[in-house]
C-alpha cells in the first residue's frame, strides 16, 4: 500500500517555463514533508521542506504547496533550467515516529 | 568535510555469495539508514537504527542483515536469500526521525 504517490513518473518542460511536480499522501499523520532531487548513479540531494503547519515554503525558484485538506503538496520550479533535470522524490514523514517514506519519483527534463 | 561514504562504488557478486556494502558517516548522526533504489520503484527501506547496537526491519528486510557497533558505521549484507539483489543501494543518516536525510553516493551492486 503506497502512502506517497507520485503518479506521473515523468515531466517534460520548456527552459524557462515553470515546472510543476505533484505528490499525494494517503496517511494522515504525516506532518512534515520533503523534496529531493537525484541525478543517475548519485545519492539524493535535500531541495525543500514544508511542515504541515505550513501551506507554502520558497527557496529561491523553488516552492512548495501543501494542501491538508486534499493530502496534496507539489514542488514548483520557476523557471526552469536544464540543470534542473532530474528525478525528484517526494517524501513523507510522521513526526518522531517513523523513517521518511518516499514517492516513486517523477523524471523531470528541462529541453532548452 | 562532513559527509556520507559508501563503498565500492560497484560491486559484483556471484549467485549464493554473501556481500557487504560499507556505510561510514562523519556528520555525528545517531540515525542511518538502508534504502534501495530499483527502476519505476523509488526508494524502499531495508533497515534503520537510531542508536548504536540496536536496528529495525523496514518495509524489505528479507535476504538482508546489518550490524551498528559504532555510530559511524553500518554496514549491509546481502545474503544468498536475497532473491533479486541486484539494484542501487543508498545509505543516509539523520541526526533524528524529524530531520531531512543526508545520502551517500550510492553503491550499485550487480549479480552476475
Amino acid at each position: 500500500d503506497q502512502q506517497v504517490k507520485q503518479n506521473s513518473p515523468s515531466l517534460s518542460v520548456q527552459e524557462g517555463r515553470i515546472s510543476i511536480l505533484n505528490c499525494d499522501y494517503t496517511n494522515s499523520m504525516f506532518d512534515y514533508f520533503l523534496w529531493y532531487k537525484k541525478y543517475p548513479a548519485e545519492g539524493p540531494t535535500f531541495l525543500i521542506s514544508i511542515s504541515s503547519i505550513k501551506d507554502k515554503n520558497e527557496d529561491g525558484r523553488f516552492t512548495v504547496f501543501l494542501n491538508k485538506s486534499a493530502k496534496h503538496l507539489s514542488l514548483h520550479i520557476v523557471p526552469s533550467q536544464p540543470g534542473d533535470s532530474a528525478v525528484y522524490f517526494c517524501a513523507a514523514s510522521h513526526e518522531g515516529n517513523t523513517p521518511l517514506v518516499f514517492g516513486k519519483g517523477t523524471r523531470l527534463s528541462v529541453i532548452a | 568535510d562532513g559527509g556520507i561514504t559508501q563503498s565500492p562504488k560497484y560491486l559484483f557478486r556471484k549467485e549464493g555469495q554473501n556481500v557487504t556494502l560499507s556505510c561510514e558517516q562523519n556528520l555525528n548522526h545517531d540515525a542511518m539508514y538502508w534504502y534501495r533504489q530499483d527502476p519505476g520503484q523509488g526508494l524502499r527501506l531495508i533497515y534503520y537504527s537510531q542508536i548504536v547496537n540496536d536496528f529495525q526491519k523496514g518495509d524489505i528486510a528479507e535476504g538482508y542483515s546489518v550490524s551498528r557497533e559504532k555510530k559511524e558505521s553500518f554496514p549491509l549484507t546481502v545474503t544468498s536469500a536475497q532473491k533479486n539483489p541486484t539494484a542501487f543501494y543508498l545509505c543516509a543518516s539523520n541526526t533524528g526521525f524529524n530531520y531531512g536525510y543526508t545520502f551517500g553516493s550510492g553503491t550499485r551492486l550487480t549479480v552476475v
